[in-house]
């Protein structure tokens, strides 16, 4: 499978507690981009890497969330003292920047509930 | 003000049938504009891109309005494997990178 991928797919905890997703992108995106979607929403930019670079992040990313991209390939995405509130689907895309409109594409998510 | 507005639905519609979607986004600075499909419980994948010209892909159409900040897609005949949720997105295109999404519209095509 040559799309992107995220692990896991299913994530349940109890609040307080802390967890980490990570998602790889497809080979040689250099763009790699975490959403989040609750029922009934579209999704909500959370930020955006290029290589390892963190450039861009929304207000919604509170204090509790941190995202890493190391060495440029695959991404984790760490919630801290995790609130009900916090319970979504976690959205990986990547792109290739120069490949016309930059399309992301999105992975599988992770499917978060917190108890 | 959301930034992208789409009616939710459910658009229920027999198969066979033409159908339209809209949406509208409030910064007139936005410059790409694409419909993504999203089936229940899956991720949301790209359609199509929308030009100002308009744009055609086989069954389906969009269309850009610039001057009403106006994005609409068609979709004719109208198959059961249709059935989805189609997201409305813009994107500034000012360095900003990320994608702007409207709540979507629900699909249901019925036999």
């Amino acid at each position: 499978d040559t799309g992107v991928s995220q692990d896991p797919r299913h994530k349940i905890t109890k609040r307080g507690q802390n967890v980490t997703f990570r998602c790889d992108p497809i080979s040689e995106h250099n763009r790699l981009y975490w959403y989040r979607q609750t029922l009934g929403q579209g999704p909500e930019f959370l930020t955006y890497f290029q290589n390892e670079a963190q450039l861009e992040k929304s207000r919604l990313l509170s204090d509790r969330f941190s995202a890493e991209r190391p060495k440029g390939s695959f991404s984790t995405l760490e919630i801290q003292r995790t609130e009900q509130g916090d319970s979504a689907m976690y959205l990986c895309a990547s792109s290739l920047p120069g490949s016309g409109t930059d399309t992301q594409y999105f992975g599988p998510g992770t499917r978060l509930t917190v108890l | 003000r959301k930034e992208v507005e789409q009616d939710p639905g459910p658009f229920n519609v027999p198969e066979g049938a033409t159908v339209a979607f809209n949406c509208t986004y409030s910064n007139s600075a936005s410059q790409s504009f694409f419909w993504y499909r999203q089936d229940c419980r899956k991720e949301p994948k790209l359609l199509m891109s929308v030009y100002s010209s308009g744009n055609e892909d086989g069954r389906f159409t969009a269309q850009l309005n610039r001057a009403s900040q106006y994005i609409s897609l068609l979709i004719r005949d109208s198959k059961l494997s249709d059935s989805a949720t189609y997201l409305c997105v813009v994107h500034l295109d000012t360095g900003r990178r990320a994608l702007t999404f409207g709540s979507g519209t629900r699909l249901q095509v019925q036999p």
